[in-house]
């Protein structure tokens, strides 16, 4: 079946510095890759998605890559803020009628 | 454009009783699917209806659960008897196409506690 294995956290770093969340995934077919924020209190917000091997998705400074060779969809953004402290889920949709989560990556922003 | 509405926010109920979690999609959309959070944890699917249809329930317990979506009106999660190991936060996703392709949009949840 399909699932999502995510870099454990919690991660923090530094205002301005460089964030990677690590994504790989197991699936049938060629499916379609997110990755999602959820606030504190708040429901999941959609951050990006990437539907074909090789696309990127991209948002508010954030970035992924679907790569199909590594079964990868790693989450990266060049310069981090305190506003960005959030968890971070990794998604992964396509033939299932649901999607399937990562379980979620803490992320907090020091000033 | 009004998002996905969930209501109760938060909900508490002691063991035994009944917990009804209502969600309304987002205007234009016909499918909804529900998801459950525990603690520390990421979402794992419960249920996927369409309209007066029960698709996928696949990720449901057997026993005490159930849910719908009528022809009008929200669509209801139900948990019967409740215990504390339901104490979660329950989100409602609705999208415009059925699929894994498409993007769903979250409701803010429903955060249930079982005393």
């Amino acid at each position: 079946g399909n699932s999502v294995t995510q870099m454990e956290g919690p991660v923090t770093l530094s205002e301005e510095a460089f964030l990677t969340i690590n994504c790989t995934y197991t699936a049938t077919g060629y499916p379609s890759l997110f990755w999602y924020v959820q606030y504190p209190g708040e429901g999941l917000q959609l951050l990006l998605k990437a539907t074909k091997a090789d696309d990127k998705g991209s948002n508010k400074g954030f970035e992924a890559t679907y790569r199909k060779e590594t079964t990868s969809f790693h989450l990266e953004k060049g310069s981090v803020q305190v506003s960005d402290s959030a968890v971070y889920f990794c998604a992964l949709g396509g033939s299932a009628r649901q999607l399937t989560f990562g379980s979620g990556t803490q992320l907090t922003v020091l000033p | 454009n009004a998002g996905v509405m969930q209501n109760p926010r938060h909900l508490v109920r002691r063991r035994g009783q009944e917990a009804r979690l209502r969600c309304s999609p987002m205007k234009g959309h016909s499918h909804v699917y529900w998801y459950r959070q525990l603690p520390e944890e990421g979402l794992k699917f419960m249920v996927y209806l369409q309209k007066e249809n029960i698709i996928d329930e696949s990720g449901m317990p057997k026993e005490r659960f159930s849910a719908e979506f009528p022809k009008e009106g929200p669509s209801i999660l139900r948990i019967q008897q409740v215990v504390r190991g339901d104490s979660a936060a329950y989100f409602c996703a609705s999208s415009p196409t059925g699929g894994g392709d498409y993007e769903q949009y979250f409701g803010p949840g429903t955060r249930l506690t079982v005393t």
